[in-house]
């Protein structure tokens, strides 16, 4: 069993809808991120939050927007979202605080998203 | 400018034999960490091996290794004695504090088939 849990797996929505990824995270980790994957492209950080506070946000367009409720739960809310946004968006977590060069990112499954 | 570079989109290999996955990396900053993640078919990202920049001796774990050659700014990664379970999308990684410490750079990744 994965330590960080993602939900749901597979998601289609049109356009004009509203929608929420739901990330969360056993392992007592304090900082979580939102990765976006595009086929043959790297991953794209888009948020970061370190002890609940937000402190990356990779010019990612405002029809994004994360949450971060406690250290456990992350959110990423979607509206009005394009084609070109369809991707697998990855939640992952880590111990958190500053300058930790060798720390390693857990991840979860992923959300499979589908923009028609 | 890219960060890290996977300039195999595809490899084989026969099973029990051994597989190099090339990995070169672009940074100016002398403390960072490299790392390689596994991606299977279900979509979550599996941590394998961590080389810090002042680490003496090259990673191993299992039987994964690290061939790090800091001069030539390549971070290989070695499977010895494929298993068909090898079969997965492989990704570099690496982190400086130059850019921030919780960014965690990936390549485009390496697809690995293991043929029985």
């Amino acid at each position: 069993e994965t330590g960080v849990t993602q939900t749901p797996r597979h998601l289609v929505m049109g356009m004009t809808n509203k929608k929420s990824l739901k990330c969360e995270q056993h392992l007592g980790h304090n900082a979580m991120y939102w990765y976006k994957q595009s086929a043959k492209k790297p991953l794209e950080l888009m948020f970061v939050y370190n002890f609940k506070e937000q402190t990356e946000n990779n010019s990612v367009p405002s029809r994004f927007s994360p949450e971060c409720p406690n250290s456990s739960h992350l959110f990423l809310h979607l509206h009005t979202l394009q084609p070109e946004d369809s991707a697998l968006y990855l939640c992952a977590s880590s111990r958190g605080g500053r300058d930790n060069i060798n720390e390693k990112l857990f991840f979860g499954s992923g959300t499979q998203l589908s923009v028609l | 400018a890219q960060k890290i570079t996977q300039t195999q989109p595809g490899m084989f290999v026969q099973e029990k034999e051994a597989v190099t996955l090339d990995c070169t990396y672009d940074t100016s900053d002398p403390s960072y960490g490299l790392f390689w993640y596994k991606q299977p078919s279900s979509g979550e990202m599996i941590f394998l091996i961590y080389q810090g920049s002042y680490d003496q001796q090259n990673a191993t774990e299992g039987r994964y290794s690290l061939n790090f050659q800091k001069a030539r700014k390549s971070a290989n990664l070695v499977i010895s004695a494929s298993q068909l379970g090898d079969s997965a999308m492989y990704f570099c990684a690496m982190r400086d504090l130059q850019t921030g410490a919780n960014n965690l750079f990936f390549g485009t990744g390496t697809r690995l088939t293991v043929i029985p």
